[in-house]
C-alpha cells in the first residue's frame, strides 16, 4: 500500500475549518479514486478522477466537498466547513489507464472533527 | 441501499481449518467481483477477483466461488493462518465502470 502515498495520516480539525487530504498515485497510474469509510461501515465511493478531469463524482456530497487531480502534483480532496459527521477514514486508490481490476489503495487519512 | 452485503460481521476459525467468508449482492448488473483484505491502520489490499463468466477462481490458499443465480459469492481460505486475521471486504463493479461497491466487511480471526 505504501506506493500510493496519502498525507497526512491523521488530521484533526475543529468544526467549521477546512480539511485538505492529499494523494500521490503510484508511478504510472493516471486514475485516482477516493473512498470514505465511516465507522462500522464499508468503503463508499466518492469520486473518480483522471489528470485534470473529474470522471465520476456520483458519490460526493453535494456541498462542502470537492476534489481535483491537477496536471502536476497530488490529488486533493477538500472538505470545507467540516462537521463531526465528516469524521472518517478517507482512502485514495490509483490504477493504470488500462483498467481497474484491483486498485492499489493508500493507507488512508483518518480525519477527526472535534 | 446496500447492494453488496456481508451478513457476518465476524468469524473465528482455528489455524489450519478452512475459513469461508460470504457475500451477497442485489444488483444483477454487477459482473466483476473482488475481495480485499484490510489490516488496522492500513488501506485495503487486493486479494482475488472473479468475472461473472466464471464460477470459480483459485490463487494459492484462496478460492472465490460465484453463484450468479443466487447472487452469492464466497471466499475460501485453506488452510487458515494467524496472519490471515484481518477484515475482508467483498466488492463489485459493473462492466466498463470504474467504481467499486463494497460490503461492510467481515472480521476474520484465526486462532492458534
Amino acid at each position: 500500500n505504501a506506493d500510493v502515498m496519502q498525507n497526512p495520516r491523521h488530521l484533526v480539525r475543529r468544526r467549521g475549518q477546512e480539511a485538505r487530504l492529499r494523494c500521490s498515485p503510484m508511478k504510472g497510474h493516471s486514475h485516482v479514486y477516493w473512498y470514505r469509510q465511516l465507522p462500522e461501515e464499508g468503503l463508499k465511493f466518492m469520486v473518480y478522477l483522471q489528470k485534470e478531469n473529474i470522471i465520476d463524482e456520483s458519490g460526493m456530497p453535494k456541498e462542502r466537498f470537492s476534489a481535483e487531480f491537477p496536471k502536476e502534483g497530488p490529488s486533493i480532496l477538500r472538505i470545507q466547513q467540516v462537521v463531526r459527521g465528516d469524521s472518517a477514514a478517507y482512502f485514495c486508490a490509483s490504477s493504470p489507464p488500462e483498467g481497474t481490476y484491483g486498485y492499489t489503495f493508500g493507507s488512508g487519512t483518518r480525519l477527526t472533527v472535534v | 441501499d446496500q447492494q453488496v452485503k456481508q451478513n457476518s460481521p465476524s468469524l473465528s476459525v482455528q489455524e489450519g481449518r478452512i475459513s469461508i467468508l460470504n457475500c451477497d449482492y442485489t444488483n444483477s448488473m454487477f459482473d466483476y467481483f473482488l475481495w480485499y483484505k484490510k489490516y488496522p491502520a492500513e488501506g485495503p489490499t487486493f486479494l482475488i477477483s472473479i468475472s461473472s463468466i466464471k464460477d470459480k477462481n483459485e490463487d494459492g490458499r484462496f478460492t472465490v466461488f460465484l453463484n450468479k443465480s443466487a447472487k452469492h459469492l464466497s471466499l475460501h481460505i485453506v488452510p487458515s493462518q494467524p496472519g490471515d486475521s484481518a477484515v475482508y471486504f467483498c466488492a463489485a463493479k459493473t462492466g466498463g465502470g470504474n467504481k467499486l461497491t463494497f460490503g461492510t466487511g467481515t472480521q476474520l480471526k484465526v486462532e492458534l
